[in-house]
């Protein structure tokens, strides 16, 4: 079955910019999509189709998907980012997600 | 405003049955595909199953095919998934989603708040 792979945590500090990867093989031949979710909250939607952006989600929430792997990447990153965040894709049929990563802005 | 509303979670005995359902509302239930999505305590997002509007498309996750079992009423603006020979590892939250009309790879653009299912 198809896998997805993301590092378990990130860290970034206020004002930069985080880069949370997620791998799969031949991931930039299919579409992507990105999820965050805050403790004890339901995941929002943060990114669709690779790149494009939900409404009512910030701009500096964007997405790249090349090759193998994905990016979600928040520039300015705040405290408020600070969340689980997974990523998802469709295989045969299937929804996949990535085991999910832990971003910390320390 | 869009809403989905999971019911029916609660404690399980290993063996036993549970169906949970889904409230919709503040849409047309009926023009959208539909996910359930489960999480275990303290991990990550696992799919579980996919709808189509008239129920002609479903699909499983390898881990609940032959257990599980997903359905619609259209009338009713509700989501169920029948869940039968539950196993202690099945215990999670179990989300209904919502695959949005403008994706193409079963994305969820909403998220119920979840209920919890115990099996113990």
């Amino acid at each position: 079955s198809y896998e997805l792979t993301q590092p378990h945590s990130v860290s970034v500090s206020p004002g930069q910019t985080a880069s949370i990867p997620c791998s799969g093989d031949n991931l930039g031949h299919k579409e992507a999509c990105w999820y965050q979710q805050k403790p004890g909250q339901s995941p929002v939607m943060v990114v669709y189709q690779n790149n494009k952006r939900p409404s009512g989600i910030p701009e500096r929430f964007s997405g790249s998907n090349s090759g193998n792997t994905a990016t979600l990447t928040i520039s300015g990153t705040q405290a408020m980012d600070e969340a689980d965040y997974y990523c998802q894709a469709w295989d045969s049929s299937t929804v996949v997600f990535g085991g999910g990563t832990r971003l910390t802005v320390l | 405003q869009v809403q989905l509303v999971e019911s029916g979670g609660g404690l399980v005995k290993p063996g036993g049955s549970l169906r949970l359902s889904c409230a919709a509302s503040g849409f047309t239930f009926s023009d959208y595909y539909m996910n359930w999505v489960r999480q275990a305590p303290g991990k990550g997002l696992e799919w579980l199953a996919y709808i189509s509007r008239g129920s002609t498309t479903i699909h499983y996750a390898d881990s609940v095919k032959g257990r599980f079992s997903v359905s619609r009423d259209n009338a009713k603006n509700t989501l169920y998934l029948q869940m039968n020979s539950l196993r202690v590892e099945d215990t999670a939250v179990y989300y209904c989603a919502r695959v949005c009309d403008y994706c193409s790879s079963g994305e969820s653009d909403y998220w119920g708040q979840g209920t919890l299912v115990t099996v113990s």
